[in-house]
């Protein structure tokens, strides 16, 4: 079956420790993106890539990097420089439908630091 | 910029009914699209409906249709016949044409009662 896969479902890590989550689709979509997710709150995006090898800062990505070797493949780093990485992390990726793109999700990961 | 607007944090509706999720938006593009998702407790954001800004119809998808009024820029969700699995937070989300980032509604956590 195509679809966006996310691992681990449930990550823990301590402070200070950089961490990576995986994000994978088979779903032949050009573009991926993260987001994080806060408790009660809506998507902020993190970053976002339209083609292999070239992606672009979201609206808070200081603390993340991003790597867009594959197509299928857009792993999201959690570096020690991020203040406050304990959150819902929500990866997508789309394809044009009509006149704009449609995103579509994988099921999230929860990281929860230490 | 975009922005999208969503000012019911909860809502309750009886199970068999009917309800609607309210959303407006704010661009000054005149071609972009629309989109409702559906986030359960599990954390998946589920792709529901799409309402291109140049559709003449509004879409329906099942028991989800949307309700587009262009000239007061909102697009808000009806669902009908409420189902106990119907519980969940909905965010509605937009793109412009050709555009390559989406923006979330801060969500609305909808409950359906026996």
């Amino acid at each position: 079956d195509g679809g966006i896969t996310q691992s681990p479902k449930y990550l823990f890590r301590k402070e200070g420790q950089n961490v990576t989550l995986s994000c994978e689709q088979n779903l032949n979509h050009d573009a991926m993106y993260w987001y994080r997710q806060d408790p009660g709150q809506g998507l902020r995006l993190i970053y976002y890539s339209q083609i292999v090898n070239d992606f672009q800062k979201g609206d808070i990505a200081e603390g993340y990097s991003v790597s867009r070797e594959k197509k299928e493949s857009f792993p999201l780093t959690v570096t020690s420089a991020q203040k406050n990485p304990t959150a819902f992390y929500l990866c997508a990726s789309s394809i044009r439908r009509g006149s704009t793109d449609t995103q579509y999700f994988g099921p999230g990961t929860r990281l929860t630091v230490l | 910029a975009q922005k999208i607007t969503q000012t019911q944090p909860g809502m309750f509706v009886q199970e068999k009914e009917a309800v609607t999720l309210d959303c407006t938006y704010d661009t000054s593009d005149q071609s972009y699209g629309l989109f409702w998702y559906k986030q359960p407790s599990s954390g998946e954001m589920i792709f529901l409906i799409y309402q291109g800004s140049y559709d003449e119809q509004n879409a329906t998808e099942g028991r989800y249709s949307l309700n587009f009024q262009k000239a007061r820029k909102s697009a808000n969700l009806v669902i009908s016949a409420s189902q106990l699995g119907d519980s969940a937070m909905y965010f509605c989300a937009m793109i412009s044409l050709g555009g390559n980032q989406f923006y979330f509604g801060t969500g609305t956590s909808l409950t359906v009662i026996p």
